[in-house]
């Protein structure tokens, strides 16, 4: 069962353009949504992160929008770099009770070519 | 310097054997968590420690045996090693809070074990 969904698999975009990700999820218990970015043979490092009582979240170049009812949130990179290509995933996480810790449950990952 | 570090890096073996993955984290946190990577760069956790204590154990076969001396280390050994076992694995740390989210799950580069 994949909690989080994340599309496009692969995305290219022109030097400068805007690079849209998005991801679904299920759980309505998740109340922590960070995105992460991964350069190859790198770990993965935390890019932003949302808390579901904004709607949008925006640091530099890079923005969350959240939909709360529609259990939707997604990644804009504006002005899209080649320093930007990388594997980008968003992630979800409960933060209340239980013993989640901090257990970040994924999406599959997009790779992201901006092309100069 | 680096905040959280695997050794080794990589690591290549024999279906049957028994390989060790240490990981340290000097950030004082006190969660550590065990990260798999399948080779679709799917990313799911396996296991969670918070102050030396198993917290989260995702289903994983019991060959994989983490264990934590320290809240600053967490190490994964795995025995009887077999061909799915290869991926990348990550450890990652972060700190609890009373309330709201942990602090940002910092990774480290990740071990890439081949199994043969």
């Amino acid at each position: 069962q994949q909690q989080v969904k994340q599309s496009p698999q692969s995305l290219i975009v022109q030097k400068g353009g805007i690079s849209i990700i998005n991801c679904a999820y299920e759980n309505t218990a998740f109340d922590y949504f960070p995105w992460y970015q991964q350069f190859p043979g790198k770990g993965p490092a935390l890019l932003i992160a949302i808390r579901p009582d904004v709607s949008e979240k925006k640091e530099g170049r890079f923005t969350i929008s959240f939909n709360k009812s529609a259990k939707q949130f997604s990644l804009h990179i504006m002005d899209s770099q080649p320093g930007d290509s990388a594997t980008y995933f968003c992630a979800a996480s409960r933060t209340a009770g239980g013993t989640s810790y901090g257990k970040l449950t994924f999406g599959q990952g997009t790779i992201l070519t901006v092309h100069p | 310097d680096t905040a959280v570090s695997q050794t080794p890096k990589y690591l290549v073996t024999q279906m049957g054997n028994d390989k060790s993955i240490k990981c340290e984290q000097n950030l004082g946190h006190d969660t550590m968590y065990w990260y798999k990577q399948d080779s679709k760069k799917f990313l799911k956790i396996m296991f969670s420690y918070n102050n030396k204590e198993l917290i989260i154990n995702e289903t994983v076969p019991n060959r994989f045996s983490p264990k934590s001396p320290d809240k600053a280390h967490l190490n994964l050994h795995i025995n009887s090693l077999e061909l799915g076992d290869s991926a990348v694995y990550f450890c990652a740390s972060s700190q609890r809070r009373d309330r709201g989210p942990n602090t940002e799950a910092f990774f480290g580069q990740g071990t890439r074990l081949t199994v043969v």
